[in-house]
């Protein structure tokens, strides 16, 4: 089935530590984003890239860090510098900016 | 500042009650509002696209309609399935990203 797949469901980060999200994607979609979720608040995007090799900052970039070096992959990478980390982290798809976004289900990120 | 606001922030209805869900926007140059529904812990899963007022979706108990300042979902005669939090987001003309209204989390009694 095409989709898109995060990993791990549940991720754990020790202070100091970076962490890093993976999502991948089966549905040849040139587009990819990732949000981060809070309780009681919309969705926030960090960063979203629209092409291979290709990536821009979205509202709340501050502390993560991404790479897309293949189409498929979009790996989001929480670093220390991110001083409030704890949420709900999902990564997008779409064929093109302007067509619908679709969700995987998500990295719940947690501090130890 | 806040461009897209969800009402209720709650629903609570009887099953076969039905209701609407309000998101409003205040932003000009709309390119497309997006309804999406999201189960506990799982990513949103896409229903509809509306692109200019007066544009209506429809997919099995759920409508979507689209005025110039607002998009309401009609759930009729829901069902316990359709217990989840629905949420909004619009696309401006000259962006690239979404902004996501807060939602509305829905929940059916049988």
């Amino acid at each position: 089935d095409g989709g898109i797949t995060q990993s791990p469901k549940y991720l754990f980060r020790k202070e100091g530590q970076n962490v890093t999200l993976s999502c991948e994607q089966n549905l040849n979609h040139d587009a990819m984003y990732w949000y981060r979720q809070d309780p009681g608040q919309g969705l926030r995007l960090i960063y979203y890239s629209q092409i291979v090799n290709d990536f821009q900052k979205g509202d709340i970039a501050e502390g993560y860090s991404v790479s897309r070096e293949k189409k498929e992959s979009f790996p989001l990478t929480v670093t220390s510098a991110q001083k409030n980390p704890t949420a709900f982290y999902l990564c997008a798809s779409s064929i093109s900016t302007n067509q619908p976004q679709h969700f995987g289900d998500g990295t719940r990120l947690s501090i130890l | 500042e806040d461009q897209v606001t969800q009402s209720p922030e709650a629903l609570r209805l009887q099953e076969g009650e039905s209701s609407s869900l309000n998101c409003s926007y205040t932003v000009s140059g709309l390119r497309g509002l997006f309804w999406y529904r999201q189960d506990p812990g799982k990513g949103p899963e896409f229903l509809f696209t509306l692109y200019s007022a007066g544009e209506e979706k429809e997919k099995e108990r759920l409508k979507a309609t689209l005025t110039k300042k607002e998009s309401f979902l009609h759930i009729t005669a829901p069902k316990p399935e359709d217990s989840a939090t629905y949420l909004c987001a619009v696309r401006l003309s000259n962006d690239y990203k979404l902004s996501f209204g807060a939602g509305t989390t829905v929940t059916v009694r049988a």
